[in-house]
């Protein structure tokens, strides 16, 4: 069954570095979203992102992430120059058309920034 | 801005027993979704609620939708162990993007 990859499962940086979250959404998928969940609290809305470009974002998506499909598989986040309360585990997700789509989740990308 | 409430937030209960989950949201939405989340774990879709009045059952879980009373349950029967987990509501809104519930973290013991 097709799925949502993500790579790496864990990653580790230092306070002020930029660090590339990738994902891979499930082939025939036209909508893909970011989404990110602080240990222990709910999981938040980050980005939407359909025909190369973002269709929605949220507050906490400000100048310092940013989203790219740089080929036709992967979806990144890119967060510029990271901070302590980016620690949070991020999750990719695809849709097959958007809005009313049931979205698919990957597995996840730990982030620790020490 | 919408907001999606789960209760209780944390859940203990003895094996065998019922219980319900209650996810409300504030503004009008025709679909929603439940997840079980295991520590450390991805998001997984237990049910997918398309309409007012729809009602999924699976194993010991039952969800149900009242999209007038914006409100939706998730039913636990006769619970096990292996249920412990998190289970999220998340409502599918006007736009792209899901917005979920706070979490029920629920445990089950013997």
């Amino acid at each position: 069954e097709p799925e949502v990859t993500q790579t790496p499962s864990h990653q580790v940086t230092q306070m002020g570095q930029e660090v590339i979250l990738r994902c891979v959404p499930i082939s025939n998928h036209l909508y893909f979203y970011w989404y990110r969940q602080i240990l222990g609290q709910k999981v938040e809305f980050l980005v939407s992102f359909y025909n190369n470009e973002i269709s929605e974002k949220s507050e906490i998506f400000d100048d310092q992430f940013s989203v790219e499909r740089p080929d036709g598989s992967n979806f990144t986040l890119k967060i510029r120059s990271t901070k302590l309360e980016d620690s949070a585990m991020y999750f990719c997700a695809s849709s097959t058309s958007g809005r009313w789509n049931e979205q698919f989740f990957g597995p996840g990308t730990r982030l620790t920034v020490l | 801005e919408l907001k999606v409430e789960q209760n209780p937030l944390f859940l203990s209960m003895q094996e065998g027993k019922n219980y319900t989950i209650y996810c409300n949201y504030s503004t009008t939405s025709d679909r929603l979704y439940w997840y079980r989340q295991d520590p450390g774990k991805s998001l997984e879709s237990l049910f997918v609620l398309l309409s007012n009045g729809a009602v999924k059952q699976e194993g010991r879980l039952m969800a149900s939708l009242d999209t007038k009373a914006r409100l939706s349950t998730l039913h636990i029967t006769a619970a096990v162990h292996d249920l412990s987990a998190t289970y999220f509501c998340a409502v599918d809104t006007h736009t792209d993007k899901l917005i979920f519930g706070t979490g029920t973290r629920l445990q089950v013991f013997p």
